[in-house]
């Protein structure tokens, strides 16, 4: 199986701080690679999908980079409704594991 | 836009049998992989397995022996059972929507059911 490591692990930032979570696959997953966010008591939400493609309706602050084995979560000017895990997960083929999460705070 | 919705008993017994129902509302339900992913109490999300309208299953390679992932896509319904429950199977149950053309991704979820396995 592939296996999904995240960093940090949790963060806290400020208003208006451009964030960076970072995720590594154990083997080359091309772009197959989404990111979403979890708030308390709710589903996922799908965020980024083929390391870089704006889901619709996700505020442009968010942005994915990376191929192959490392990739990156961005956002550019940190909101107060952005506090939640964030989390990856590979779509390169089954399990479709996900990151253990990032667990972002605001300051 | 696609809507989904967990229903099942909250409460399993050990060595008993989990089972959950997932109804879907769209009217695209062969674009998409239908998913159960679970998340335990303060802990990340495993993907369990999926079924698409052909009949194709996919399983979670550590949960594969003790799952069944079936659908009535008539009734545009999937089911989830999850035999020998533990403990460890507590968890929320998400049924979810995975998009099967191109890059595959989940963007539906339903609200999720916690079940609590205990006696």
């Amino acid at each position: 199986d592939i296996q999904m490591t995240q960093s940090p692990s949790s963060l806290s930032a400020s208003v208006g701080d451009r964030v960076t979570i970072t995720c590594r696959a154990s083997q080359s997953i091309s772009m197959y690679l989404n990111w979403y966010k979890q708030t308390p008591g709710k589903a996922p939400k799908l965020l980024i999908y083929a390391a870089s493609s704006l889901q619709s309706g996700v505020p442009l602050r968010f942005s994915g980079s990376g191929s192959g084995t490392d990739f990156t979560l961005t956002i550019s000017s940190l909101q107060p409704e952005d506090f939640g895990i964030y989390y990856c997960q590979e779509s390169f083929g089954s399990p479709y594991t996900f990151g253990q999460g990032t667990r972002l705070e605001i300051k | 836009q696609v809507q989904l919705q967990e229903s099942g008993p909250g409460l399993v017994k050990p060595s008993e049998t989990l089972s959950l129902t997932c109804t879907v509302s769209t009217a695209s339900i062969s674009s998409y992989y239908w998913t159960w992913i679970r998340q335990p109490p303060g802990e990340g999300l495993e993907w369990i397995a999926y079924i698409h309208y052909s009949g194709i299953t996919n399983y979670n390679p550590s949960l594969k022996s003790r799952v069944t992932i079936s659908a009535d896509m008539s009734k545009k319904q999937f089911f989830l059972k999850l035999n020998s429950v533990t403990a460890a199977d507590t968890a929320v149950y998400y049924c979810a929507g995975m998009f099967c053309s191109g890059w595959p991704r989940v963007d539906n979820w339903g609200q999720g059911i916690l079940v609590t396995v205990s006696s």
